[in-house]
């Protein structure tokens, strides 16, 4: 089993459409989560990070389970440029001082006029 | 905020011949640093991280290897590359903002991407 999961789309959908993504992870031990956001052949930028009592950034709301291990990004009035692909990511809640980052393998999103 | 230089931007190499990759980092001492692959319509695999000079930690065995000889500097090597390494290389260090948990988020630099032919 993949350590962070996501569903890889792609996901297509019209302009001003509520778009959710959601993606699980498998280490119960985790503690930090961020949404990224990566264009195609670019760098993944954080879009957000995922609080257990759920955050908002305009139009996007992140969310995150813990009882049943799962975060979702939900991306309201969805505009052309949020086409991109939405990378999910947790961390192994080691105790290390450099705990490891593990990335989904990314939900494409692509969003049509 | 960091800044994460890595160069060359692009690289077509044949199979068969060496490999070096540099990052160097910016505005933070003393940081944990970051080697990602991501293949071709894949996700970002960890490679490497680093907690200081000379601390290096595997996460795949693989045809690469990694050093840290300064303290904002991380080097991504292979001795004979293969076809599978192909890909786009990411180094990333943490932003510093405050995540959800423990640790913050990973700020990426520009990324290197080699073609192996």
């Amino acid at each position: 089993r993949k350590e962070v999961e996501q569903d890889p789309g792609p996901f297509n959908v019209p302009e001003g459409a509520t778009v959710a993504f959601n993606c699980t992870y498998s280490n119960s031990a985790s503690q930090s989560f961020f949404w990224y956001r990566q264009d195609c052949r670019k760098e993944p930028k954080l879009l957000m990070s995922v609080y257990s009592s759920g955050n908002e950034d305009g139009r996007f709301t992140a969310q995150l389970n813990r009882a049943s291990q799962y975060i979702s990004l939900l991306i309201r009035d969805s505009k052309l440029s949020d086409s991109a692909t939405y990378l999910c990511v947790a961390d192994r809640g080691s105790n290390s001082s450099a705990s490891k980052i593990i990335f989904g393998s990314g939900t494409r999103l692509s969003i049509r006029p | 905020s960091q800044t994460i230089h890595q160069w060359p931007a692009t690289l077509v190499q044949p199979v068969g011949s060496p490999l070096s990759l540099e990052c160097t980092v910016e505005g933070t001492s003393n940081p944990n640093l970051y080697w990602y692959r991501q293949a071709a319509g894949r996700g970002l695999q960890l490679l490497f991280y680093s907690v200081g000079i000379g601390q290096i930690s595997s996460e795949v065995p693989q045809n690469l290897s990694a050093s840290r000889p300064q303290d904002r500097q991380f080097i991504l090597s292979s001795k004979k590359l293969l076809l599978s390494d192909s890909g786009f290389y990411l180094c990333a260090c943490p932003s510093g903002d405050r995540g959800s948990g423990e640790n913050s988020p990973l700020h990426f630099g520009n990324g290197t991407r080699l073609t192996v032919t």
